[in-house]
């Protein structure tokens, strides 16, 4: 159980267009999915959190209009990075966890390579 | 500020024997505790977590302890397989459905 799933896997894009990523939570309801990013050899660092049918809430300095996150139902997230530019290459993974838990379960990441 | 720290960047440990990951915190109000183990180029992997309430939790091999009072927490891999070879995060919340306060993680290289 608590299958977490993310399309595409990888992505190569080219500079100032538009790339979508799915989250997609497999065997449970999600009410609150969260976007990490990962850049080598350093930690996760939380980019938003959103919850099932409201608006996310994005971490100082992540801006919003960039990445645009939307969660429609309880087992999609999409994170969109608007006018992609080769310093948003990077490896972006989400979350999410179901019900009244602390754990939180990941999806497998998607490689960005803007060029 | 760095509420979680992992201040050791990788730990060398002997097939068969223990592994000791450590984790320090500064916020108070961080009342669960998660570790995380994370391959390259994959998303991280639940292992074990910790309620602010107990000071151990135990499952199989992977052991949690908590010292409140000392803000510190350690997993404790017994015993450590070339497997476990891997990044390990140490994870803190304040609440269910919450954010996740991430470490800066350990690479554990088990040799055989």
């Amino acid at each position: 159980g608590a299958v977490v799933s993310q399309h595409p896997s990888w992505v190569i894009c080219k500079s100032g267009t538009s790339v979508k990523i799915e989250c997609r939570s497999l065997d449970f309801q999600a009410t609150t999915m969260f976007w990490y990013r990962q850049f080598p050899k350093q930690s996760l660092m939380l980019m938003a959190t959103s919850n099932e049918g409201s608006k996310a809430t994005y971490e100082q300095g992540v801006e919003k209009d960039k990445f645009l996150i939307n969660h429609a139902s309880l087992t999609l997230s999409t994170l969109t990075v608007t006018s992609a530019h080769p310093e948003d290459s990077s490896f972006y993974i989400c979350s999410a966890t179901g019900g009244k838990t602390y754990e939180q379960y990941f999806g497998p990441g998607t490689r960005l390579t803007v060029t | 500020d760095q509420q979680v720290k992992q201040n050791s960047p990788s730990l060398s440990v002997q097939e068969g024997r223990i592994s000791i990951l450590n984790c320090d915190y500064t916020n108070s109000m961080f009342d669960y505790f998660l570790w995380y183990k994370k391959y390259p180029a994959e998303g991280p992997t639940f292992l074990i977590s910790i309620s602010s309430i107990k000071d151990k939790n135990e499952d199989g091999r992977f052991t949690v302890f908590l010292n409140k009072s000392a803000k510190h927490l350690s997993l404790h891999i017994v015993p450590s397989q070339p497997g476990d070879s891997a990044v390990y995060f140490c994870a803190a919340s304040t609440g269910a459905n919450s954010k996740l306060t991430f470490g800066k993680g350990i690479t554990l290289s088990v040799r055989p």
